[in-house]
């Protein structure tokens, strides 16, 4: 089974400084895909960036990467600059991959961040 | 380019109602999910579905049931209806090894 941890149920954070936001995760799958959403309080999900487990290089999206630490079983959101905007929950979610085998089942998410980007 | 639609937007429904959520993809993804966020928690798979005619169970399926007769729409039914149920619900649609594409949600106050 696959587990995902997110240990900051909240965060404030100054406008313009960096970000990170912690995800670990449990998995006995050797391939798996890790994502990172954004809910703002409209409610949609949006997608932010994925990383596979197989990547040898750090996902990167604009103003948000994700810092992958596979020993660590880590996966951690690092949003740059931030903005009033970034204000929102973020999710870090996994799923094994699909040529591997899995992946139909969907994704299995953490419980969230409230991050708050004060001015 | 609408993607993943969800209708309706809001429900409230009395104990012991039933009603169908739907759902509608336009961009020829195989794979369809449906999830629930209770507050202040992630997401838990409902149901899936890997084309049509084939669905399956995920984390928490009581007292629903699905169907996928076009690849395009995966409808999620609630039989009788739960105050459990009060949640937001949301669909999904992928192809293989793409992200998940999400609709807007559908938010149900079982009353």
């Amino acid at each position: 089974a696959q587990k995902i941890t997110q240990t900051q149920p909240g965060m404030f954070v100054q406008e313009k400084e960096a970000v990170t936001l912690d995800c670990t995760y449990d998995t006995s799958d050797q391939s798996y895909g890790l994502f990172w959403y954004k809910q703002p309080s409209s409610g949609e999900m949006i997608f932010l960036i994925y990383q596979g487990s197989y990547d040898e290089q750090n996902a990167t999206e604009g103003r948000y990467s994700l810092n992958f630490q596979k020993a660590r079983k880590s996966a951690n959101l690092v949003i740059s600059a931030s903005q009033l905007g970034d204000s929102a929950m973020y999710f870090c979610a996994m799923r094994e991959l699909f040529y591997s085998g899995g992946g139909a089942d969907g994704l299995t998410f953490g419980k969230g961040t409230h991050l708050i980007i004060q001015p | 380019n609408a993607g993943v639609t969800q209708t309706p937007k809001f429900r409230i429904l009395k104990i012991g109602q039933s009603m169908t959520l739907q759902c509608t993809q336009d961009m020829n993804h195989n794979y369809m999910y449906w999830y629930r966020q209770d507050p202040g928690m992630g997401l838990k798979l409902i149901y899936y579905s890997v084309g049509a005619g084939i669905t399956d169970k995920g984390e928490v399926p009581n007292g629903y049931n699905v169907s996928r007769s076009t690849t395009e729409d995966f409808p999620l039914r609630l039989e009788l209806a739960a105050p459990s149920q009060t949640s937001v619900y949301f669909c999904a649609s992928s192809s293989l090894e793409e992200t998940q594409y999400f609709g807007p949600g559908t938010r149900l106050l079982v009353l």
